[in-house]
């Protein structure tokens, strides 16, 4: 979940086992939607994107899956390594303008 | 490498004094944008430039100011008049074309003494 105030949601998940972490956004017509991911003391760093005329992008060991009619993003990492511990936030932008919105992220954990 | 360089990486500030962030970029990108970051919130915009000699305030522009002279450079200044300057600050650019991402630097932390 996202937006919950001071403290960021977590996941823990071991090792090698697969990742979901999910987004609600909140413009319906929000058409363009960005996952990134930060690790401590360092800016965001891009890792995958998908248009609203998909419904699913795969990238490496990631896929984006959209559902327009829930307003609802997830992202799947495969296989999870220790350097995929980090925070990752979704961003959602509306084509007609420069600004994106980020949600306040969530905490991965990767326990080996 | 193309990237986008922010600096200093930690800076301080007194009281009444202003301080500012540099960021560099040679994406050779149009739009630049400042952003702040609080623990356990979402990125808040702060100003955006599409263009040189150009720029918006974002959502939260109160207390601070920028200049964009030229295209790689989007300096921006934290005045005395912001009450509440300690955060993480990060500076993205993008080109200026619909559904490209935004690349971000590494931020600069700004801590009151």
């Amino acid at each position: 979940g996202e937006n919950v105030g001071l403290h960021l949601p977590t996941l823990s998940v071991q090792e090698g086992d697969n990742s979901i972490i999910n987004c609600a956004y909140s413009n319906s017509a929000s058409d363009y939607f960005i996952w990134y991911k930060q690790e401590s003391g360092k800016g965001p760093q891009f890792i995958i994107d998908i248009r609203s005329n998909m419904d699913k992008r795969q990238g490496q060991r990631v896929t984006v899956l959209l559902n327009k009619t829930v307003k609802h993003l997830s992202l799947q990492i495969a296989a999870t390594q220790p350097g995929d511990s980090a925070v990752y936030f979704c961003a959602e932008n509306i084509w007609t303008g420069n600004q994106f919105y980020f949600g306040t992220g969530t905490s991965l954990t990767v326990i080996p | 490498d193309g990237g986008i360089t922010q600096s200093p990486k930690y800076l301080f500030r007194k009281e009444g004094q202003n301080v500012t962030l540099s960021c560099e970029q040679n994406l050779n990108h149009d739009a630049m944008y400042w952003y702040r970051q609080d623990p356990g919130q979402g990125l808040r915009l702060i100003y955006y430039s599409q263009i040189v000699n150009d720029f918006q305030k974002g959502d939260i522009a109160e207390g601070y100011s920028v200049s964009r002279e030229k295209k790689e450079s989007f300096p921006l200044t934290v005045t005395s008049a912001q009450k509440n300057p300690t955060a993480f600050y990060l500076c993205a650019s993008s080109p200026d074309s619909y559904y490209q991402p935004q690349h971000f630097g590494d931020g600069t932390r700004l801590s009151i003494l």
